[in-house]
């Protein structure tokens, strides 16, 4: 049961050119969505997010954005960046303050110089 | 900056054997999360902690894994009969919430917890 997918399982994007991640969710009771970056052997580290009422959020070079009719957001990284090679991880959770959240399987962004 | 801190960093326990998982959340939030990955697969949510109970589970969550804030700053997950498909990272958050939809998750470390 799939609720939050990622289809790219990697993604390989030349230093200084724009990453573009992906994720499609099914749950249409889905309020608010997150990227997290993880490392090996470390905890998922928070990105930017993004609430359903909202189209378009921006933080430096990461912009995710949400198309709730199609139920798909991506997040761009612009421009890319070597240490940004890691696993990114979309997560997306409901309207309950103890919510827990669910992931898709991530993409393992890979930056080559 | 404040962040999750979890101990130990990794366990290594025999099959059967209790484990207590331990995290100190930060400071002034008020939900508290485990989560579980299973080597190769996706981040699990386990449990949320609200106001010294739990708020909601998934069906992992079953009677062998318990919860507890036993004093102001620790939050604990125990597993009392540990299996080998137990073996996974385990990831405490917490989140500032206050029942806002607007709550970010903060995730520590992780404790690789090893069952064999």
């Amino acid at each position: 049961d799939q609720q939050v997918k990622q289809n790219s399982p990697s993604l390989s994007v030349q230093e200084g050119r724009i990453s573009i991640l992906n994720c499609d969710y099914t749950n249409s009771m889905f309020d608010y969505f997150l990227w997290y970056k993880k490392y090996p052997a470390e905890g998922p580290t928070f990105l930017i997010s993004i609430s359903s009422i909202k189209d378009k959020n921006e933080d430096g070079r990461f912009t995710v954005f949400l198309n709730k009719s199609a139920k798909h957001l991506s997040l761009h990284i612009v421009p890319s960046q070597p240490g940004d090679s890691a696993v990114y991880f979309c997560a997306a959770k409901g309207s309950g303050g103890a919510d827990g959240l669910t992931f898709g399987k991530g993409t393992h962004l890979i930056i080559q110089p | 900056e404040p962040e999750v801190t979890q101990t130990p960093s990794h366990q290594v326990t025999q099959m059967g054997q209790e484990v207590i998982l331990r995290c100190v959340p930060i400071s002034n939030h008020l939900y508290f999360y485990w989560y579980r990955q299973i080597l190769g697969q996706k981040v699990e949510f386990l449990v949320s902690f609200y106001n010294n109970e739990i708020s909601e589970k998934s069906e992992i969550f079953d009677d062998q894994f318990s919860v507890e804030r036993p004093d102001g700053s620790n939050f604990t997950l125990k597993i009392r009969s540990t299996k080998l498909e137990d073996s996974a990272m385990y990831f405490c958050a917490s989140s500032n919430a206050a029942g806002l939809l607007e709550d970010t998750q903060y995730f520590g470390p992780g404790t690789r917890l090893t069952v064999l």
